[in-house]
């Protein structure tokens, strides 16, 4: 069986800072893990997406995020904040093996961005 | 192109009604899916189809959901005899066959029910 966790449900960073947004996952196949973002009043939007290969991922907006197997982890990071970012975001893996379009979402994680 | 739309964007009903959402896909997805969204959660997986054919049902579509796709494009959800505990936000999404990875997802319906 597969499942999500977003450590913290917001995080608060200032304009120009790191952000850091963690999500551990669990799974009895080889994940496709997903991070997406959903800004007010807008539909889900894929930021970017493990499946095989390149553990480093990249992203649009300039987030990107690194699976490491050992740690069942995928945070996603930005360095430098901006307003803009602020938004809700939502890690998902791939229920069953490869990529079903069927995906078990975290409980998303609050991005507020300071000036 | 114009995006997953879906109609309508809000729903207030009384408990007991029926209620029926529309969701039309990206016109060349050929796949089609239903979320449901509750407050402070992440989206629930529901529902979806492969042209019009509905492949796979959660344990959370209980029988007073149906969905249906009839013609392989547009999509309805209907909820009979509704509950409170259906007011959530319901998502549709759209791909390709050849999957990508990505769902396109419309703004959503959100559904209250007093």
């Amino acid at each position: 069986a597969q499942s999500v966790t977003q450590l913290g449900s917001h995080v608060s960073v200032s304009e120009g800072a790191l952000v850091l947004l963690r999500c551990n996952y669990s799974s009895s196949v080889p994940p496709y893990l997903f991070w997406y973002v959903q800004y007010p009043n807008q539909g889900l939007q894929l930021l970017l997406k493990y499946t095989t290969g390149a553990t480093l991922v990249k992203g649009i907006n300039g987030f990107e995020a690194e699976f490491k197997k050992s740690e069942t982890s995928f945070h996603l990071t930005k360095p430098s904040a901006h307003m803009s970012d602020a938004a809700e975001y939502f890690c998902a893996v791939s229920l069953g093996s490869g990529n079903t379009g069927k995906l078990i979402f975290g409980q998303g994680t609050t991005l507020q961005v300071k000036p | 192109d114009t995006g997953v739309s879906q109609d309508p964007r809000h729903k207030i009903t009384k408990r007991g009604q029926n209620v029926t959402f529309r969701c039309d896909p990206i016109s060349e997805h050929n796949r089609l899916y239903w979320y449901r969204q509750t407050l402070g959660q992440g989206p629930e997986f529901l529902t979806y189809f492969q042209n019009e054919a509905q492949l796979e049902k959660s344990r959370l579509l209980s029988d007073r959901f149906s969905a249906e796709r009839p013609k392989g494009s547009f999509s309805t959800l209907e909820i009979q005899r509704t509950e409170q505990g259906d007011s959530a936000m319901y998502l549709c999404a759209s791909s390709l066959d050849t999957y990508t990875g990505e769902l396109f997802f419309g703004e959503g319906s959100r559904l209250t029910v007093l």
